[in-house]
Formats: structure tokens, sequence, C-alpha cells
């Protein structure tokens, strides 16, 4: 059982579809972060929200837009992406200072 | 950008045989994290060493760190199928709002045969 959970599992959608990404935690951690993940290479960080407020946004396309709504949710809004942007992606929360993360299943999305 | 290098890219062993995996990194850490992942699904935290420590066991895991080479290995002894995965470590640099990030190795893809 993971305790950050993450839906759709499997999302396919149009270069002209908006779309969103739901990531939901109930560990009372205070930083959350979205990854994206190509086959066979590791996750690259996109966003970090400490406190429900964005502190790192790693100079990513506005065609993604992330959104904290509360301390156990976190979205990543999808407009207008391209068929590159095809990869699993992944939500984790921080545990401590030490920086483990707790990662969701990540949702499988396909742009066609 | 990732900083980590990780040797084997991939591994075949049989059940019950141990595995290793290294890690390499180029900056000062605060410490260094092993994660499995397996096939399509999200990464699991493993074990976090300290850059004070030196070596560190849980299970049938065992890791090392070495600063003065900037490496560290995983040592999975008594391999079994259900061990077959992607392992990546990641470190955590040692000041700075970077201290939120992960910076993630490549991997190493680890089958482990019946």
């Amino acid at each position: 059982d993971t305790e950050v959970t993450q839906t759709p599992k499997h999302l396919v959608m149009g270069m002209t579809n908006k779309k969103s990404l739901k990531c939901e935690q109930h560990m009372g951690h205070r930083a959350m972060y979205w990854y994206k993940q190509k086959a066979k290479k590791p996750p690259e960080l996109m966003f970090v929200y400490s406190y429900e407020k964005l502190s790192i946004n790693e100079s990513v396309p506005s065609r993604f837009s992330p959104e904290c709504p509360n301390s156990s949710l976190l979205n990543l809004h999808l407009h207008a992406l391209q068929p590159e942007d095809s990869a699993l992606y992944l939500c984790a929360t921080r545990g401590s200072s030490y920086n483990e993360q707790f990662f969701g299943p990540g949702t499988r999305l396909t742009v066609l | 950008s990732q900083q980590g290098e990780e040797d084997p890219q991939a591994l075949s062993i049989q059940e019950g045989e141990n595995a290793t995996m290294n890690c390499s990194y180029k900056t000062s850490i605060n410490n260094l994290q092993w994660y499995r992942q397996n096939s399509g699904r999200g990464l699991v935290h493993l074990i976090l060493i300290r850059s004070n420590e030196r070596e560190k066991h849980s299970g049938r895991l065992r890791v090392t760190l070495d600063t003065s080479k900037k490496s560290s290995s995983l040592l999975i002894t008594a391999s079994r199928a259900a061990d077959t995965a992607s392992y990546f470590c990641a470190t955590v640099p040692v000041i700075g709002t970077s201290g939120s990030r992960l910076t993630f190795g490549e991997g190493t893809q680890l089958t482990v045969n019946p």
C-alpha cells in the first residue's frame, strides 16, 4: 500500500485536450514534488511545493501548470501537450530534512 | 541535470547470488539514498546513508559510502526473483535551496533469474 496516491493511472490525450493529474498524500508531509520520467531514464524534477507554495520550477514549459490547493493535494494541469510529453509522471512527498522521498505509483501519460 | 553515474547499467544474476551496484557523484553531499523501481511503477525508498557514515545495513541490503572517492555501492545479498527492478542512487547536496532536490543517477537494471 502506498500513502501517496495518483489518479488516473493511465491517460491518453490529444494535443488540443486539457486534462489534470491528481496526487494526494496522507503522510502529513509539507513538501510535494512532480517528476517526469521517460523509459529507462531517471526521474526528472519538474516542480517542488513547500508549505503549499511553489519553491522550484525547473524551467518547465507553461503547458504544464501545477497547483497545490492544500497540504494534501497536488495537481498538474495539462494543456496543448506534445507527443514528446508522453511519459510516466510521478508525484512524491518529502519525509524529513534528509529529503527521503515517498513516491506515488505514477500516471502513464500518452499524447497523441 | 543528473550528476550521478551508476554501473553497471544492467546486471543479470541467478537467484541466491549477490548483486552489487555502484554509484558515483560529483559534488559534496549531505546524504545518499537508494531507491528501487519496479517496471512502470513509482520509486520505493530503500536506504539512506549520511555523509559521515561509511556503511549501513538494512535486512539484505548493505550500503557503503566513500566520500573521498565520491562513490557508493549497494549490495543485495541472497537475491530473489522479486528483487528484479531498476535501482537508482540519489544524492542530496550539502547546502542551500538545492537541499530540496534529489539528484538521481542513471540507474542499474537488475534481473534475478529463478
